[in-house]
């Protein structure tokens, strides 16, 4: 079945720092992806999305692209702020159930 | 503002209990989703219903049920077969129509607990 792979936590960084969150996926046919983020006690955000390979997806200075040849959509962002700091979860959504499959989720925290 | 509503945001179930948690959205989606997410993992798919009066299970349905009897709501009971109930239940939903890869959308979660 399908799966996603992410790094685990907690990365820890200081503020203005470089950040990657590697997220690899293992799906039948072509998945769009996702990376949600999660703030203490609430719900899910969507942060950004690519539904074919080679498509970047961006917000808020984050991006990750769509590597069909390597099975990959790692978060990055080059420059980290504390507000930053939540649960970041990569996802792909099947072709057939219009499901997500989620990673674990990598906590970052950003220190001032 | 439109958007999804869960509640209550914390809920507590003795033993034996069957226990309600509410989802409401009223950004006019068909589907709507049913996940648990347990402490340090992802979220797990629970059930899911792509039009009114249909729904089918997740990856853990057991110990579970749902209803959607209307577009706008889909409620998801927590019975007293489910043995460790304890975890976030987020309920999702999204557009179908246009474009398929439509991302879903998050409700704020109801924490259930074990008195």
């Amino acid at each position: 079945g399908d799966s996603v792979t992410q790094m685990e936590g907690p990365v820890t960084l200081s503020e203005e720092a470089c950040l990657t969150i590697n997220c690899t996926y293992t799906a039948t046919g072509y998945p769009s992806l996702f990376w949600y983020v999660q703030y203490p006690g609430e719900g899910l955000q969507l942060l950004l999305k690519a539904t074919k390979a080679d498509d970047k997806g961006s917000n808020k200075g984050f991006e990750a692209t769509y590597r069909k040849e390597t099975t990959s959509f790692h978060l990055e962002k080059g420059s980290v702020q504390v507000s930053d700091s939540a649960v970041y979860f990569c996802a792909l959504m099947d072709t057939g159930r219009r499901a997500l499959t989620f990673g674990s989720g990598t906590r970052l925290q950003v220190q001032p | 503002d439109g958007g999804i509503t869960q509640s209550p945001k914390y809920l507590f179930r003795k033993e034996g209990q069957n226990v309600t948690l509410s989802c409401e959205q009223n950004l006019n989606h068909d589907a709507m989703y049913w996940y648990r997410q347990d402490p340090g993992q992802g979220l797990r798919l629970i059930y899911y219903s792509q039009i009114v009066n249909d729904f089918q299970k997740g990856d853990i349905a057991e110990g579970y049920s749902v209803s959607r009897e209307k577009k706008e709501s889909f409620p998801l009971t927590v019975t007293s077969a489910q043995k460790n109930p304890t975890a976030f239940y987020l309920c999702a939903s999204r557009d179908r129509g246009g474009n398929s890869n439509q991302p879903q959308h998050f409700g704020d979660g109801t924490r259930l607990s074990i008195l």
